[in-house]
């Protein structure tokens, strides 16, 4: 099994609807990612997560909420998604800053 | 100017040739050099990590830090079809930093 899973793997929704990303892992670390992937941009770092009571912004923030439910689950909330929140997002999990392990990707459409 | 900057290629090479490529960032407070692979519809998954300046060899890569010049290099010796994919560079400042950078990756064909 993936040590580190991502639910849905793809999503098409309307500009305006609410949707939840979720992301699970089995790796047991603490620390805990959300990036965004667009061409000619690269990954940028959405929210992070240090243990189940820490909460950071990274980058690009606005738009987004995220939820640390355990320390194995992170999901990743698009509250009234717009057109250009349609991307490839990855959750990562790491011990450290430098070796993060990512999830497969959700790509999401908003219409 | 973004921290780090990466030639986004693409970047064709038949098989068994020498691969070359490399980012150049500008914060000189980047302490821990990546280098990651991502392959097509996949995440990315690390391939070498450097901590400040010199080299590090693993197998048919080789990856290279030059903190004076603020340039990495990740070399791939004998390339194979299968080193076919996205290369991202990534870097942090360390103990304490709250953010890892990713250059925008470099797409390699390794044509058989």
């Amino acid at each position: 099994d993936a040590d580190v899973t991502q639910t849905p793997r793809n999503r098409i929704t309307k500009t305006g609807k609410r949707i939840m990303l979720e992301c699970s892992q089995t790796k047991g670390h603490d620390r805990m990612y959300w990036y965004r992937q667009d061409p000619g941009l690269g990954l940028r770092l959405i929210y992070y997560s240090f243990d189940v009571k820490d909460i950071n912004k990274g980058e690009i923030s606005d738009g987004y909420s995220v939820s640390r439910q355990a320390q194995a689950k992170f999901s990743l909330s698009l509250e009234s998604a717009i057109p250009n929140q349609t991307a490839l997002y990855f959750c990562a999990t790491s011990e450290g800053w430098e070796t993060q392990y990512f999830g497969p990707g959700t790509r999401l459409l908003v219409l | 100017q973004k921290e780090v900057e990466q030639d986004p290629g693409p970047l064709s090479v038949p098989e068994g040739a020498i691969v070359s490529l490399n980012c150049t960032y500008s914060n000189s407070a980047f302490q821990y050099f990546m280098w990651y692979r991502q392959y097509s519809r996949k995440g990315p998954e690390l391939l070498m990590y450097t901590y400040s300046s010199g080299n590090k060899e693993d197998g048919r890569f080789t990856a290279q830090v030059d903190k004076s010049s603020k340039y990495i290099s990740l070399f791939i010796r004998d390339s194979q079809p299968s080193d076919s994919a996205t290369y991202l560079c990534a870097m942090s400042g360390g103990t304490g930093a709250n953010n890892l950078f990713f250059g925008t990756g470099t797409r390699l064909t390794v044509i058989p």
